[in-house]
């Protein structure tokens, strides 16, 4: 079993809805939660990051993290066709991980004008 | 103030070849990471440094060896060159206990 499972989409959504975006996890002593927005041929860019359980909102953005079923959402309000693209969430901590972040394979994200 | 920094961008190798891949970083990051990413698997860890003259195997370490002599910069070596290792590489650095990791914008190396 993988340490991170994360539907690779592609989902495509108008301007305007409201995306959600999940994984699951593997490991309970994981504790740090980051998701990283990735456009075509660029290096991923830090979008949220929470600790522990709970929601932490940033504008239209809204992380969700359930550590008793192991699950990490992202939600996208009034989704923009700048949204447009690759989502991975990326848990760790815990043990000797050692500053290590298991990534999810990503969602590719299109929204349309 | 450039953050992290790969170079080169593109290559292209004949198989057995021997090439480097060079990262640097400039914001005073312990912590250093080479990726590999490949379509549908995801960013896999290759090596790691948590400190200057320190590194540490990843998930698929095999092919590769790394060197961290300057505390900005992180170096990844291929001795001898195969077709699997067609990927896009990417480095990322941090600080300790799990800041967040920023990264380069990635070296495309396609291997004949």
């Amino acid at each position: 079993q993988k340490e991170v499972e994360q539907d690779p989409g592609p989902l495509s959504v108008p301007e305007g809805a409201i995306v959600s975006l999940n994984c699951t996890y593997s490991n309970s002593a994981f504790q740090y939660f980051m998701w990283y927005r990735q456009y075509s041929r660029k290096g991923p860019e830090l979008l949220m990051y929470t600790y522990s359980s709970g929601n932490k909102e940033d504008g239209r953005f809204t992380a969700q993290v359930d550590k008793s079923s192991k699950y990490i959402s992202l939600f996208i309000r009034d989704s923009q066709p700048s949204d447009s693209a690759t989502y991975l969430c990326a848990p760790g901590g815990g043990g000797s991980t050692l500053g290590r972040l298991y990534f999810g394979r990503g969602t590719q994200l299109t929204v349309w004008p | 103030n450039a953050g992290v920094t790969q170079t080169p961008k593109f290559r292209v190798l004949k198989t057995g070849q021997s090439m480097t891949l060079l990262c640097a970083q400039d914001m005073n990051h312990e912590y250093m990471y080479w990726y590999r990413q490949d379509p549908g698997m995801g960013l896999r860890l290759i090596h790691y440094s948590v400190g200057e003259g320190t590194t540490a195997k990843g998930e698929v370490p095999d092919g590769y060896n790394v060197s961290r002599l300057k505390k900005q910069n992180f170096l990844l070596g291929l001795e001898s060159a195969a077709p699997s290792q067609t990927s896009v590489y990417f480095c990322a650095s941090s600080y300790p206990n799990y800041q967040p990791q920023h990264f380069g914008d990635g070296t495309r190396l396609s291997i004949l």
